[in-house]
């Protein structure tokens, strides 16, 4: 089955920093969408963005799909601690009937 | 509220005693789904229903059934647990894959 691989596997930075987070995947795609799992807790939805879309906004996220090259991005701007979490990716592609996910993107904002 | 409700929470059980986990959502959602998550491995599906009475394998559906008798109801059940089945688990619904899918709070399982 198609899996979305998240990148990097990690990242730390300082509050108020921005983050970014990418996701590639492997066969076409009719939706992505990008969840958020605090530790050990449920998965959180965060933005489903539509194989025709490019860009969509939610408070301080920004998640890019570019179909061509089977990438996305997450953006959170103005990082707050609150937002340590995995984050991952999931995709449905054409003819599938399951969701499946990256492995996720550890980030920790530092106060 | 939107709910997914997923028992129990945590459970420690002992090889071979059979279990099920249960799954209820609220929102009429026809799409429910179970997966699980390992370290290292991500999130896996286990199972899928897209209706009542129409269920279907994921990734890895060996040594576990479920049944949908019932649209809010999609309950996970391991029949003869074994210590690789200890993992957490979550359920998920959506009204179809096109829109957004909720999960639950996830139940920890460990067999001993």
């Amino acid at each position: 089955s198609q899996q979305g691989e998240e990148d990097p596997q990690a990242l730390s930075i300082q509050e108020g920093e921005n983050a970014t987070m990418n996701c590639s995947y492997k066969t076409s795609i009719n939706n992505l969408q990008w969840y958020r799992q605090n530790s050990g807790r449920g998965l959180v939805h965060l933005i489903l963005i539509r194989s025709n879309e490019r860009e969509k906004h939610s408070g301080r996220l920004r998640v890019t799909l570019d179909t061509s090259k089977k990438s996305s991005s997450l953006l959170i701007t103005a990082s707050r601690a609150a937002d340590t979490a995995s984050y991952f990716c999931a995709t449905d592609g054409t003819g599938y009937s399951t969701l499946t996910f990256g492995k996720g993107t550890m980030l920790l904002v530092s106060p | 509220e939107a709910q997914v409700t997923q028992n129990p929470r945590y459970l420690i059980t002992v090889t071979g005693k059979k279990l099920t986990v249960t799954c209820s959502q609220n929102m009429n959602h026809e799409y429910m789904s179970w997966y699980r998550q390992d370290p290292g491995l991500g999130l896996r599906q286990i199972y899928y229903s897209m209706n009542v009475e129409v269920t279907d394998k994921g990734d890895v559906p060996e040594g576990y059934k479920v049944s949908r008798k019932e649209k809010r109801n999609f309950p996970l059940i391991l029949e003869s647990p074994s210590p690789n089945q200890t993992s957490l688990y979550f359920c998920a619904t959506g009204q179809g894959l096109g829109n957004t899918i909720y999960f639950g709070e996830g139940s920890w399982l460990t067999v001993v």
